[in-house]
């Protein structure tokens, strides 16, 4: 079955450091998402991409963040500058083309840790 | 805008009950609604989604769910409770349309007492 792949499962990184988490969509999915959980919190919507930009962003998604799919097939969430209460895990999720069929769904989720 | 309401942040039963895991939400536009289950350490698996059609819908692992409009419901239900249904379980809306976000309720965690 298709999945959803999420790099690296665990980062920890040093509050100020530039982190990229990548996720290798479903082939043949065109819609992107990232999603966070705060540990204990709901899971936050944070953007969504489609034809190479972006769509739909949350209040969350400041000047921090940045999303690109670079060589067509990562979709990288980049977090500028990291602060501790970025500590989530982010989660990657992909939709397929046909718009009727609204199920995305998710990889294992990278877990970022800034100390 | 679109919101999710899970009533109870915890829901303890015992093996072999009835589960129900309540959600309520509201949305501007006809919902597309959605519960993903999350295993510990693990992802967002999809057990079940209501599109158009029959307002009764069966997933996987024996869940069910029934949207109901004039309630703003869509309560996940399992007649006999399994311990490896033990998980934190979302419910989750969208308008369905294009690169529109899923919007997610806080979750519940199910706890299955032996």
């Amino acid at each position: 079955e298709p999945e959803v792949t999420q790099t690296p499962s665990h980062q920890v990184t040093q509050m100020g450091q530039e982190v990229i988490l990548r996720c290798v969509p479903i082939s043949n999915h065109l819609y992107f998402y990232w999603y966070r959980q705060i540990l204990g919190q709901k899971v936050e919507f944070l953007v969504s991409f489609y034809n190479n930009e972006i769509s739909e962003k949350s209040e969350i998604f400041d000047d921090q963040f940045s999303v690109e799919r670079p060589d067509g097939s990562n979709f990288t969430l980049k977090i500028r500058s990291t602060k501790l209460e970025d500590s989530a895990m982010y989660f990657c999720a992909t939709r397929p083309r046909d718009k009727r069929n609204t199920e995305a769904f998710f990889g294992q989720g990278t877990r970022l840790t800034v100390v | 805008a679109q919101s999710v309401t899970q009533l109870g942040s915890h829901v303890s039963v015992s093996e072999g009950a009835l589960v129900l895991l309540r959600c309520n939400y509201s949305s501007s536009v006809p919902p597309y609604l959605f519960w993903y289950v999350q295993y510990p350490n693990q992802g967002l698996q999809l057990l079940l989604k209501y599109t158009t059609g029959a307002t009764l819908v069966k997933g996987i692992n024996g869940f069910e769910a029934e949207f109901k409009k004039s309630e703003t419901s869509f309560h996940l239900t399992k007649p006999s409770a399994h311990m490896s249904d033990a998980a934190e379980y979302f419910c989750a809306v969208s308008s369905g349309g294009g690169a529109d976000g899923l919007t997610f309720g806080k979750g519940t965690h199910l706890i299955i007492q032996p």
